[in-house]
């Protein structure tokens, strides 16, 4: 296992189309996490994963996008109806953490999923 | 509210010209502060893990420090290979929620030769 797959690299899509994106972790780590990044920001929590349950989902994520980690292994990110305003990164994350309650260890990310919506 | 924020937004140095670069946070129930090394157009690279005030950790020209408001990353005569966006994260528990982790906008640095 050489570290976090993201999958596609990039992607153009027209607005109003749907796209979904995949994340692969680090195989023995059991939280997965995504982020949105724009250019000169830091990434931005979207949700988060622990196995397959869905723990926190970011106030900031509207109705149009939803995730899955369906076997608590791989994850997807998709998008509805796509807008100019969601081109950016895509950062899937993934770590090891003990409990629910207990805090993980250092996530490592993937290389990302650039998104333009024209 | 909880935030994190990075200074400078952007540094300049000649090689072999040590520095610093500061990551200020207002946060409740920190349980941890990241840095990251990101270049453009990858994902972030994790540096180093700190948990306690006056905990400090060293990679090969990095050196990291944490007191209870603000972790430096000191930069000891850098080399150009070290041009990258330095990111900071912490780590909190939310009263009612489970943990998240919150970046800084991050500091870009450039080392020229």
């Amino acid at each position: 296992d050489t570290g976090v797959s993201q999958d596609p690299r990039h992607k153009i899509t027209k607005r109003g189309q749907n796209v979904t994106f995949r994340c692969d972790p680090i195989s023995e780590h059991n939280r997965l996490y995504w982020y949105r990044q724009t250019l000169g920001q830091g990434p931005e929590f979207l949700t988060y994963f622990q196995n397959e349950a869905q723990l926190e989902k970011s106030r900031l994520l509207s109705d149009r996008f939803s995730a899955e980690r369906p076997k608590g292994s791989f994850s997807t990110l998709e998008i509805q109806r796509t807008e100019q305003g969601d081109s950016a990164m895509y950062l899937c994350a993934s770590s090891q953490a003990r409990s629910l309650t207990d805090g993980d260890t250092e996530a490592f990310f993937g290389q990302g999923t650039r998104l333009t919506v024209v | 509210e909880d935030q994190v924020t990075q200074s400078p937004e952007a540094l300049r140095l000649q090689e072999g010209e040590s520095s610093s670069l500061n990551c200020s946070y207002t946060v409740s129930g920190l349980r941890g502060l990241f840095w990251y090394r990101q270049d453009p157009g990858k994902g972030p690279e994790f540096l180093f893990t700190l948990y306690s005030a006056g905990e400090e950790k060293e990679k090969e020209r990095l050196k990291a420090t944490l007191t209870k408001k603000e972790s430096f990353l000191h930069i000891t005569a850098p080399k150009p290979e070290d041009s990258a966006t330095y990111l900071c994260a912490v780590r909190v528990f939310p009263s009612g929620s489970y943990d998240k982790v919150i970046f800084g906008p991050g500091t870009s640095l450039s080392v020229i030769p």
